[in-house]
């Protein structure tokens, strides 16, 4: 069974710094998805990784995909405000359905 | 088109009593899916739809909770004998037949039961 791990789960940030959420998961996926939930709101799409060493970068963050490691990193880089919200890994599964599983998230705050 | 709409927002029923919540996906998309998500945790899957065929339900799922997509188009969960532990965010989430794109969530019902 498939199982997705994040850490950190929570992420104490500061203005102006580079911090990784790591997404680890159980079982081979050659597709792995992330998204980001502000509070109150549904999900939203972030990046799409389906190859081994996929990057996708999007202003302030990147994402990779190791799928030999089962590894993939989400990237901030010199995090502001706007960046306080929960980031959730999705990892596919291998039954040819896209059904996907997510991880428990990482809730950043930002300190000014 | 207006993204995936979900129906009520929010629901607060007695428990032991049956509910019922409506998901319109984008139109475009053939696959539907439900997701459970609870206070500090990621969502967690319910089951999913390619058109109108009911393709997996989670193991985890109570025989109290069933879903349908009649016609492919918009899709039901309903949630017979409510129990406090149903009290959750339901979302929603539509997609295109590929897995190159991530799905489209919709707001969620949120369901309180007491």
């Amino acid at each position: 069974e498939l199982k997705v791990e994040q850490n950190p789960l929570f992420l104490s940030m500061q203005e102006g710094k580079n911090y990784t959420i790591y997404c680890n998961y159980s079982t081979t996926s050659d597709r792995l998805y992330w998204y980001r939930q502000d509070p109150g709101k549904s999900l939203e799409s972030l990046f799409v990784l389906l190859s081994n060493g996929a990057v996708k970068q999007e202003g302030r963050l990147m994402a990779s995909l190791d799928t030999k490691a089962r590894l993939s990193t989400l990237h901030i880089t010199a995090a502001v405000h706007d960046l306080s919200a929960t980031y959730f890994c999705a990892v596919g599964g291998n039954t040819g359905g896209f059904k996907t599983i997510f991880g428990a998230g990482t809730r950043p705050f930002v300190k000014a | 088109d207006t993204g995936v709409s979900q129906d009520p927002r929010h629901k607060i029923t007695k428990r032991g009593q049956n509910v019922t919540f409506r998901c319109d996906p984008i139109s475009e998309h053939n696959r539907l899916y439900w997701y459970r998500q609870t206070l500090g945790q990621g969502p967690e899957f319910l089951t999913y739809f390619q058109n109108e065929a009911q393709l997996e339900k989670s193991r985890l799922l109570s025989d109290r909770f069933s879903a349908e997509r009649p016609k492919g188009s918009f899709s039901t969960l309903e949630i017979q004998r409510t129990e406090q532990g149903d009290s959750a965010m339901y979302l929603c989430a539509s997609s295109l037949n590929s897995p190159n794109y991530g799905y489209t969530f919709g707001s969620g019902t949120r369901l309180t039961v007491v």
